[in-house]
């Protein structure tokens, strides 16, 4: 089993480039979400999905686009990336938002692309 | 102040030392807490996951909640190098699903052979 799968692992960019950072999983779960994870900032939430077509945003969503085609597939957009974007961007899945404690259904995580924006 | 707050560390132990974690956080909605284990360069993994006040242990975890304190608590006994990573708690509400999950920062251990 893939699990989640993040790509590319590291990325360097100029400001105001843009990119897709990618993410696929494989465990047909409905619930898919990107966080970025600063130091001393924790992990935030940036935008999440609850299935496809339905996405939302989260606590950070500013400069960042989604969209969920299908179940397997979540992309999060820098359409004009600056260096307050330079992170480390993790994808996670679980397989239901809404019973996720009754079903005992941790979040799945990718192993990140880490960023820089210069 | 934030909602969650975790000593960053470092935090370094001999091999076979009780290692104590802990975090305190300030919204009294929260009721299921977990606690995320994050090797270098890797993404968090689900170790414990609690509901409520209470201890539950799984092998030589255990972990503790203290909801009149709001405090949380991970024990690893006999600790092991392997140990060594970032530990993530992370807490909800009860009618929150993971969007509305808050994480704390990390606690870097490190455990020495």
């Amino acid at each position: 089993n893939a699990g989640v799968t993040q790509t590319p692992k590291f990325q360097v960019l100029k400001t105001g480039q843009s990119m897709t950072l990618q993410c696929a999983q494989d465990m047909n779960h409905e619930y898919m979400s990107w966080y970025r994870q600063d130091p001393g900032m924790g992990l935030r939430l940036i935008h999440y999905s609850v299935g496809a077509g339905i996405t939302d945003q989260g606590e950070v969503p500013n400069g960042y686009n989604v969209s969920r085609s299908t179940t397997e597939d979540f992309p999060l957009r820098l359409l004009s990336a600056a260096p307050s974007q330079t992170s480390v961007y993790f994808c996670a899945s679980s397989y239901s938002t809404s019973r996720w404690a009754e079903y005992n259904s941790p979040l799945h995580f990718g192993n990140g692309t880490r960023l820089t924006v210069t | 102040q934030k909602e969650v707050e975790q000593d960053p560390g470092p935090l370094s132990v001999p091999e076979g030392a009780i290692v104590s974690l802990n975090c305190t956080y300030s919204n009294s909605a929260f009721q299921y807490f977990m606690w995320y284990r994050q090797y270098s360069r890797k993404g968090p993994e689900l170790l414990m996951y609690t509901y409520s006040s209470g201890n539950k242990e799984d092998g030589r975890f255990t972990a503790q909640v203290d909801k009149s304190s709001k405090y949380i608590s991970l024990f690893i006994r006999d600790s092991q190098p392997s140990d060594s990573a970032t530990y993530l708690c992370a807490m909800t509400g009860r009618t929150g699903g993971y969007q509305k999950v808050t994480f704390g920062t990390g606690t870097k251990l490190q455990v020495i052979p």
